[in-house]
């Protein structure tokens, strides 16, 4: 079956300092895989997507990027956080045919 | 995409069967509804999802009226595991490229 793993769970970070999260899959190929950030209260937002490795789609102008070394593992980034990168980080993955399926969620607060 | 509106809250009581209804007036004819819950703290979790046939499972049932502008989840026997936010989402294609766009759903809370 499809697992999506996610680390750290929860992830404290002062202001200025940079960010990476992983998101690694099991039990499937070639998956499409998402990143989505929840602010408080708030519905889901799409941030990036991927197809395959080395290919990124941004959906909105912000301070994070993704990549996508290898074909199971995804890549949140930022160099600098700011305040309004607060929020819960989701990773999702998609095959054709299949309801999308999300991880954990990484729960991060700047301070 | 179609835009879904659903109430912002519900209460439901412990074992009665708790009904989630889902306005999608806009939706297209080859827009699925999809269902997904997110219990807090945790990620979304799929539920259920049709085109134009009711459907059930071993979590809910769907019901989409025939005109298609609206849908209802039904939990038959609600359990206090059930609390959770319910998002209904209209979204082209079942495949796993879709882009999916969560509003803020119905904070359901199930009551002992």
């Amino acid at each position: 079956s499809q697992t999506i793993h996610q680390w750290p769970a929860t992830l404290v970070q002062p202001v200025g300092s940079p960010l990476s999260l992983e998101c690694t899959v099991e039990g499937t190929s070639n998956p499409n895989l998402y990143w989505y950030r929840q602010a408080a209260g708030r519905g889901l937002q799409l941030l990036f997507y991927s197809v395959g490795i080395g290919q990124i789609s941004s959906e909105v102008p912000q301070n994070l990027s993704a990549s996508r070394p290898q074909d199971r593992q995804f890549i949140l980034s930022s160099k600098k956080l700011l305040l309004s990168d607060s929020g819960f980080y989701l990773c999702a993955l998609g095959q054709s045919n299949q309801p999308q399926h999300f991880g954990d969620g990484t729960r991060l607060s700047i301070l | 995409d179609a835009k879904t509106t659903q109430p912002t809250s519900m209460d439901c009581a412990e074992g009665r069967a708790a009904n989630l209804p889902c306005n999608h007036s806009t939706i297209s004819g080859n827009e699925y509804v999809y269902w997904y819950r997110q219990i807090h703290s945790q990620g979304p979790q799929y539920i259920i999802h049709g085109l134009k046939n009711n459907e059930t499972n071993e979590m809910a049932s769907l019901i989409i009226t025939e005109d298609r502008k609206s849908s209802t989840l039904i939990l038959p026997h609600a359990t206090l595991r059930d609390t959770a936010v319910y998002y209904c989402i209209v979204r082209v294609a079942l495949g796993g490229n879709e882009k999916l766009t969560f509003g803020t759903g119905t904070r359901l809370t199930i009551i002992p």
